[in-house]
C-alpha cells in the first residue's frame, strides 16, 4: 500500500528565508513521486516530478526536491522565499502497479511573511 | 499544453437537485481522467478512475449511483452528483492522463459546488 506523510500541516518562513517542506512515503514498488501547489480555489499545478534517473530534480519557480530512497523521502526545498509562493502544497506517491492513482498527502500550508 | 477545463467553476444548488460537472481535455486526448474531492483544508481524496468508452471504477466508500460519471469522448468526463445535499458541497476536481508508459495527470481548475 502506498502512503504519503507531509511533517507540519503550517509552516512560516520569511521572505528570502529556505524553504523546506517534508514529504516521506511508503510503497513497496519504486514510486514515482511529486509536489504540486495549489492556490486558494484553484487547481493543482505540477511543480516537479520524479519518475527516474537523476534524483536531483528540479522544478518551476526555482523549487527543487531529492529523492532519497534509504530515507523514503521526497523533500521539497527552495534557497529564497518569495511572496508569492505562499500557497498549499502537496507531495503525491504514484505507482504502475496501482494503475496510476495518485495518493496525496495531507499537504503543507506555505506562509511567507515579509 | 496539457490543458484541462471543468464547466462550471462554481454552482449553488437547492439540496435534492442534480448538478453535472464537465471536465475537459484541450489540447490532447484522455484516455483515463479521474476525478477527486477535496474539503475544506484537506487534501484530494480520488472518487473514481474513468476511462473512456467503459465504466467507471470508484473507490471504496464512493456511491456509485449517486457520483454518475460518463466517460463518452476522448476529451470529455462528466460527474453528476445526484440528488444533492449539503454534506455534498465540496471541492471537486478532475485531472486527464493518456496513455503511454508513464502517464502524467493534468489537473482541472476546479469546481465550487454548494448546495443549500
Amino acid at each position: 500500500a502506498q502512503s504519503v506523510t507531509q511533517l507540519g500541516s503550517h509552516v512560516s518562513v520569511s521572505e528570502g528565508a529556505l524553504v523546506l517542506l517534508r514529504c516521506n512515503y511508503s510503497s513497496s514498488v519504486p514510486p514515482y513521486l511529486f509536489w504540486y501547489v495549489q492556490y486558494p480555489n484553484q487547481g493543482l499545478q505540477l511543480l516537479l516530478k520524479y519518475t527516474t534517473g537523476a534524483t536531483l530534480v528540479k522544478g518551476i519557480n526555482g523549487f527543487e526536491a531529492e529523492f532519497k530512497k534509504s530515507e523514503t523521502s521526497f523533500h521539497l526545498t527552495k534557497p529564497s522565499a518569495h511572496m508569492s509562493d505562499a500557497a498549499e502544497y502537496f507531495c503525491a506517491v504514484s505507482a504502475l502497479e496501482y494503475g496510476n492513482k495518485l495518493v496525496f498527502g495531507a499537504g503543507t500550508i506555505l506562509r511567507v511573511k515579509s | 499544453g496539457a490543458v484541462v477545463s471543468q464547466h462550471p467553476s462554481r454552482v449553488i444548488c437547492k439540496s435534492g437537485t442534480s448538478v453535472k460537472i464537465e471536465c475537459r481535455s484541450l489540447d490532447f486526448q484522455a484516455t483515463t481522467m479521474f476525478w477527486y474531492r477535496q474539503f475544506p483544508k484537506q487534501s484530494l481524496m480520488l472518487m473514481a478512475t474513468s476511462n473512456e468508452g467503459s465504466k467507471a471504477t470508484y473507490e471504496q466508500g464512493v456511491e456509485k449511483d449517486k457520483f454518475l460519471i460518463n466517460h463518452a469522448s476522448l476529451t470529455l468526463s462528466t460527474l453528476t452528483v445526484t440528488s444533492a445535499h449539503p454534506e455534498d458541497s465540496s471541492f471537486y476536481i478532475c485531472s486527464a492522463t493518456t496513455s503511454g508508459v508513464y502517464n502524467e495527470q493534468f489537473f482541472g481548475p476546479g469546481t465550487r459546488l454548494t448546495v443549500l
